[in-house]
């Protein structure tokens, strides 16, 4: 059974940069089925997807976030990271990394998701 | 980028009943909708994408239908696990956006 688990500091400084892990176990992050991505809700709030990446490293991201953000793929780990640069009170969230099928871009299987507080 | 209005954000209903939740488009989408569930303290579960193809191992009460710029999740026999959060998702046009959510909870 994949499974997906999202780790990384739970406190980032404001103008700092977040850093998060996705670690899929019980699968390969090399399968050319999936794409892999992350997803972050702030607390009350709704969701907002960040950005995907193929296990080639192929990468897109949510245009509102693209100057900030890097998704990078480690396939000897069977790992993927996110990198959220300058961030502000407002990058507060859960975030989740979760599996979509290539071709397709909704997400079938979810991490439980790690919270990130920013602030002083 | 596509503009999603989820209605209504709050739907008060009983074990039994059966409820729906819309989802609006700001343009067509086609079937390039999901649907989600999220319970309090979880992640997100897929309940049906293509607008109406229900995820291995969801329960048959549960449905979606629509095309094009409205579509909705109906719950045919409300169980007490499915007082919950619910969202839309649009797939068809770059960035994937989400609903704003519906709260189901109980009367």
């Amino acid at each position: 059974q994949l499974q997906l688990q999202e780790s990384g500091p739970g406190l980032v400084k404001p103008s700092e940069t977040l850093s998060l892990t996705c670690t899929v176990s019980g699968g390969s992050i090399s399968s050319s089925s999936y794409y892999w991505g992350w997803i972050r809700q702030p607390p009350g709030k709704g969701l907002e997807w960040i950005g995907s990446i193929y296990y080639s490293g192929s990468t897109y991201y949510n245009p509102s976030l693209k100057s900030r953000v890097t998704i990078s793929v480690d396939t000897s780990k069977n790992q993927f990271s996110l990198k959220l640069s300058s961030v502000t009170a407002a990058d507060t969230a859960v975030y989740y990394c979760a599996r979509h099928i290539t071709g397709t871009r909704y997400f079938d299987l979810w991490g439980r998701g790690t919270l990130v507080t920013v602030s002083s | 980028a596509i503009w999603m209005t989820q209605s209504p954000s709050l739907l008060s209903a009983s074990t039994g009943d059966r409820v729906t939740i819309s989802c609006r488009m700001s343009q067509g989408i086609s079937s390039y909708l999901a649907w989600y569930q999220q319970k309090p303290g979880k992640a997100p579960e897929l309940l049906i994408y293509a607008a109406s193809t229900l995820q291995s191992g969801v329960p048959s009460r549960f449905s979606g239908s629509g095309s094009g710029t409205d579509f909705t999740l109906t719950i045919s026999c409300l169980q007490s696990e499915d007082f919950a959060t619910y969202y839309c998702q649009q797939y068809y046009s770059f960035p994937y956006t989400f609903g704003q959510g519906t709260k189901l909870e109980i009367k």
